[in-house]
């Protein structure tokens, strides 16, 4: 089983749907989680660090389920800017483990 | 500034060539990486740094080899390599060597004939 699993999509939405993206991890030990995006042919950057409290930033709101070890992103109002692929990742003892990413496409 | 840069960002060599891949950062983080990522799948550690020291090497292939001169710069010497190593090799750093956000650079791109 890989240690964090998220479903690869893609997901094809219409501008100004609401978007959700979750992942499940195996590693109870892991301690901090990640939402990056990442463009065609370009290198992962950092959205939004998850916490259990749940955070929010503009559109974007993830959270994090420790008991149920999923973590999860929701995109409002999505943009066609949004498209690109999401890779949900967590640590233990500094390692950082991706999943496979999803795809999203955000149509006119 | 998160910024991360790697030079070269596209790198033709053949199997008996020897090259190297660098990385610099100037944010004063203690934690860097290096990753490589296949097309279409999401990227995977292969060598952590922490205060200058290598702490992680996932079971990489002696062929790679890291190497880091000072805190800021990371270098990645590349010896006898095989085609199915072409990819894409990312460079990060983060903070500290604990959990922290980790900042990718824009990566270069390998390929071995």
């Amino acid at each position: 089983r890989k240690e964090v699993e998220q479903d690869p999509g893609p997901f094809n939405v219409p501008e100004g749907a609401t978007v959700a993206f979750n992942c499940t991890y195996s590693n109870s030990a892991s301690q901090s989680f990640f939402w990056y995006r990442q463009d065609c042919r370009k290198e992962p950057k950092l959205l939004m660090s998850v916490y259990s409290s749940g955070n929010e930033d503009g559109r974007f709101t993830a959270q994090l389920n420790r008991a149920s070890q999923y973590i999860s992103l929701l995109i409002r109002d999505s943009k066609l800017s949004d498209s690109a692929t999401y890779l949900c990742g967590g640590t233990s003892y500094g390692k950082l483990t991706f999943g496979q990413g999803t795809i999203l496409t955000v149509h006119p | 500034d998160t910024e991360v840069t790697q030079t070269p960002k596209h790198l033709v060599m053949g199997m008996t060539n020897k090259k190297s891949l660098k990385c610099e950062q100037h944010m004063g983080h203690r934690a860097m990486y290096w990753y490589k990522q296949k097309a279409k799948k999401p990227p995977e550690l292969m060598f952590v740094y922490s205060y200058e020291k290598l702490s992680i090497n996932e079971s990489v292939p002696s062929r790679f080899s890291p190497e880091c001169p000072n805190s800021s710069l990371l270098n990645l010497h590349l010896h006898a390599l095989q085609p199915e190593d072409s990819a894409l090799y990312l460079c990060a750093s983060s903070g500290g060597p604990g959990d922290n956000e980790q900042f990718f650079g824009p990566g270069t791109r390998l390929t071995v004939l």
